[in-house]
């Protein structure tokens, strides 16, 4: 069982639907994140979440709702969302302090918006 | 604003070769720096991480240095294997943020 398992791995969707990513972690760790990654961009953060209170939102449009209702599994709900929006979300997780843990990624999850 | 670099963002080296990969940053103020590998379409493996206190830090062929007061780090690889092929990112985690600035990585082909 890898430390951090995302699903799904691919996921096709229109621009009226609504859909989620899940993402859960079986090392203990105390905060989790959702990254998204497009081509030929730096990794870029969009929500932070330590004890499972959200510490970070880094201006993210609301078409994403992150939902994190233990310290284990994190969600990303998406919906009416952009084309521009098709990307890999990566999801993470850290040990105590997360200014000072190493990250651990899941394999992420491919979106595409039609 | 922290800003990351990473240059060069290809490169392609014989198999056995040493080298070695930037990472240059703006602001000196980080918490720390991590090494990240990301093989295609697969998520990010971390490396190494360098607390702000530390020069380097080393695990098996690879060793990463940091010069805080400079902005770089730079990430040697020992004899290199067609498998060290994938991508390495640089990260830094800096004071008074909740977050990792990425750079946007160094692809690197290791020819056998």
């Amino acid at each position: 069982e890898t430390g951090v398992t995302q699903t799904p791995r691919h996921l096709v969707m229109g621009m009226t639907n609504k859909k989620s990513l899940k993402c859960e972690q079986h090392l203990g760790h105390n905060a989790m994140y959702w990254y998204k990654q497009s081509a030929k961009k730096p990794l870029e953060l969009m929500f932070v979440y330590s004890l499972e209170e959200r510490v970070e939102n880094n201006s993210v449009p609301s078409r994403f709702s992150p939902e994190c209702p233990n310290s284990s599994h994190l969600f990303l709900h998406l919906h009416t969302l952009q084309p521009e929006d098709s990307a890999l979300y990566l999801c993470a997780s850290s040990q105590d302090d997360y200014r000072t843990g190493k990250l651990f990624f899941g394999e992420g999850s491919r979106l595409t918006v039609l | 604003k922290q800003e990351v670099t990473q240059i060069p963002a290809a490169l392609s080296v014989p198999e056995g070769e040493n080298l070695v990969l930037n990472c240059s940053f703006t602001d000196s103020a980080i918490y720390n720096l991590q090494w990240f590998r990301q093989d295609p379409g697969k998520g990010l493996t971390s490396l190494l991480l360098i607390q702000s206190s530390q020069r380097e830090q080393t695990s098996g062929r690879l060793n990463a240095s940091l010069d805080k007061s400079s902005g770089r780090s730079t990430l040697y690889i020992a004899a290199s294997q067609p498998g060290d092929s994938a991508t390495y990112l640089c990260a830094v985690f800096t004071s008074g943020t909740y977050k990792y600035i990425f750079g946007t990585g160094t692809r690197l082909k290791v020819l056998a």
